[in-house]
C-alpha cells in the first residue's frame, strides 16, 4: 500500500533556530517527491524534487531528495514566526495522483 | 496573478442531498485535481482529470462521486447522497502542461452534512 510519512508531526522552535523536516514515502511508480506549505487554508507549492542528491533552494528554504533510501528533507534556516505553518510532504505516482503525508506542525516563537 | 477560484468558500447540506463544488482553474492548465482535507487529518487526493477524463482516482473516488468539465472554464466535482463523514475541506488544484506536477490549489470549500 502507497503511504507517506512525515515526522516530526509537531515541532516547535525560536525564531533563529535551523529545522530538518523529515519525508518518507513507499509510491508505486513513484515519480516525484513535492513539498507544500500549508498556513490557513490551501496548501502553497514548495518544492518539486526528480533527482536523487540535488538540492534546491528558495530563500532559508532547501531539500533534497534520496530515491534510494526513499525520503526527503526539508531544512528552514534562521526561522522567523511567519513560517509557523504545516508543511506538507506528497509523493506524485505516474498518473499525477499526490499522495500526501500528515504533515509536519511547525511553530516558531518569537 | 492567476488562481484557481473555488465556489462556495462554505457549503451546508442535509445528509442525503447532492451537492455540487465549483472550481474555476487557471486559464491555460490542463491537469485538474479534487483533494479533501477531513479537519485536523492529512490532504488526501481524490481524483485527477486531463483530456475530459478522469486519468486516476482514488479509493476514496466511489460512485458517490462524479467530476465534469460543463464548459471551457469551471471543473466542478457533484457529491451524491451525502453523508455525514463527506464533511470536508474540498481543495480543486490544476497544472498546465510545463509544470503539470506544481499543482496550484484553490482556497478550498469547506463542506459540511448535517
Amino acid at each position: 500500500e502507497d503511504k507517506v510519512v512525515q515526522s516530526p508531526l509537531s515541532l516547535v522552535v525560536h525564531e533563529g533556530d535551523t529545522v530538518t523536516l523529515n519525508c518518507s514515502y513507499e509510491v508505486t511508480n513513484f515519480r516525484s517527491l513535492l513539498w507544500y506549505k500549508q498556513e490557513k487554508k490551501a496548501p502553497t507549492f514548495l518544492f518539486m524534487l526528480t533527482s536523487s542528491g540535488i538540492e534546491k533552494k528558495s530563500g532559508r528554504l532547501s531539500s533534497i531528495l534520496d530515491k534510494k533510501e526513499l525520503f526527503s528533507i526539508l531544512n528552514i534556516t534562521a526561522t522567523q514566526t511567519g513560517d509557523s505553518a504545516i508543511y506538507l510532504c506528497a509523493a506524485l505516482g505516474n498518473n499525477n495522483d499526490m499522495r500526501f503525508g500528515a504533515g509536519t506542525r511547525l511553530t516558531v516563537k518569537p | 496573478e492567476p488562481e484557481v477560484t473555488q465556489t462556495p468558500s462554505h457549503q451546508v447540506t442535509q445528509m442525503g442531498q447532492e451537492v455540487i463544488l465549483r472550481c474555476v482553474p487557471i486559464s491555460n492548465h490542463l491537469y485538474f485535481y479534487w483533494y479533501r482535507q477531513i479537519l485536523g487529518q492529512k490532504v488526501e487526493f481524490l481524483v485527477s482529470f486531463y483530456n475530459n477524463e478522469i486519468s486516476e482516482k482514488s479509493e476514496i473516488f466511489d460512485d458517490q462521486f462524479s467530476v465534469e468539465r460543463p464548459d471551457g472554464s469551471n471543473f466542478t466535482l457533484k457529491i451524491r447522497s451525502t453523508k455525514l463523514e463527506d464533511s470536508a475541506m474540498y481543495f480543486c488544484a490544476s497544472g498546465d502542461v510545463d509544470r503539470v506536477n506544481e499543482a496550484f490549489f484553490g482556497q478550498g470549500t469547506r463542506l459540511t452534512v448535517v
